[in-house]
């Protein structure tokens, strides 16, 4: 849906280095997920963020991964010193209740580790 | 803990031909069911969704799925594909309402033909 932005569209990084995936949820929207997208795989989810809140981390890794959604400006999934491993698409969705069922997505953001 | 499986990562018809993409879901306790569509350098758009209402569930674009509990099932049909239709299909599936575990398919690339 083109109502959630997603920045960049492609991503490149080599190991080791941070790679910051930004989300802009539609307009009115406070609840931002995340998921992660392998090769040949489906959508696994990460987190749930709400304003200034994580809501659900149930799916992050433990480490190097983190994310945000601050007060002002889009939501943030950081992942530091990444490895090959991390290559993959991260969409992001929002809703305005916070029900899964009326999820709409971003584009994505393909992450290359080289 | 719920799951589903796409069975078939690649489905090819030509354009007319009835489209047939098959969702198995495994879920301990009543599912909430849907599919998705992707369509190339977009993000996904919800197709449309099974909440215990009635079993045979009308979408967007002609796309409908019946909710079969005895066969586990909820696929996604269409009587006369459109080129329009290329895509990629993901079933998902989520035990509760406001759960934010919704667990996705690894997607189903449908191809129509001239």
């Amino acid at each position: 849906n083109a109502g959630v932005m997603q920045n960049p569209r492609h991503l490149v990084r080599r190991r080791g280095q941070e790679a910051r995936l930004r989300c802009s949820p539609m307009k009115g929207h406070s609840h931002v997920y995340w998921y992660r997208q392998l090769p040949e795989e489906g959508l696994k989810f990460m987190v749930y963020l709400q304003k200034e809140n994580i809501i659900d981390e149930s799916g992050m890794p433990k480490e190097r991964f983190s994310a945000e959604f601050p007060k002002e400006g889009p939501s943030i999934l950081r992942i530091q010193q990444v490895v090959r491993g991390d290559s993959a698409a991260y969409f992001c969705a929002s809703s305005l209740q916070g029900v899964p069922e009326k999820l709409f997505f971003g584009s994505g953001t393909q992450l290359s580790v080289l | 803990a719920q799951s589903v499986t796409q069975l078939g990562s690649h489905v090819s018809v030509s354009e007319g031909a009835l489209v047939l993409l098959r969702c198995n879901y495994s879920s301990s306790v009543p599912p909430y069911l849907f599919w998705y569509v992707q369509y190339p350098n977009q993000g996904l758009q919800l197709l449309l969704k099974y909440t215990s209402a009635a079993t045979l569930v009308k979408g967007i674009n002609g796309f409908e799925a019946e909710f079969k509990k005895s066969e586990t099932s909820f696929h996604l049909t269409k009587p006369s594909a459109h080129m329009s239709d290329a895509a990629e299909y993901f079933c998902a599936v989520t035990p509760a309402r406001n759960n934010n575990d919704m667990r996705f398919g690894a997607g189903t690339r449908l191809t129509v033909k001239p």
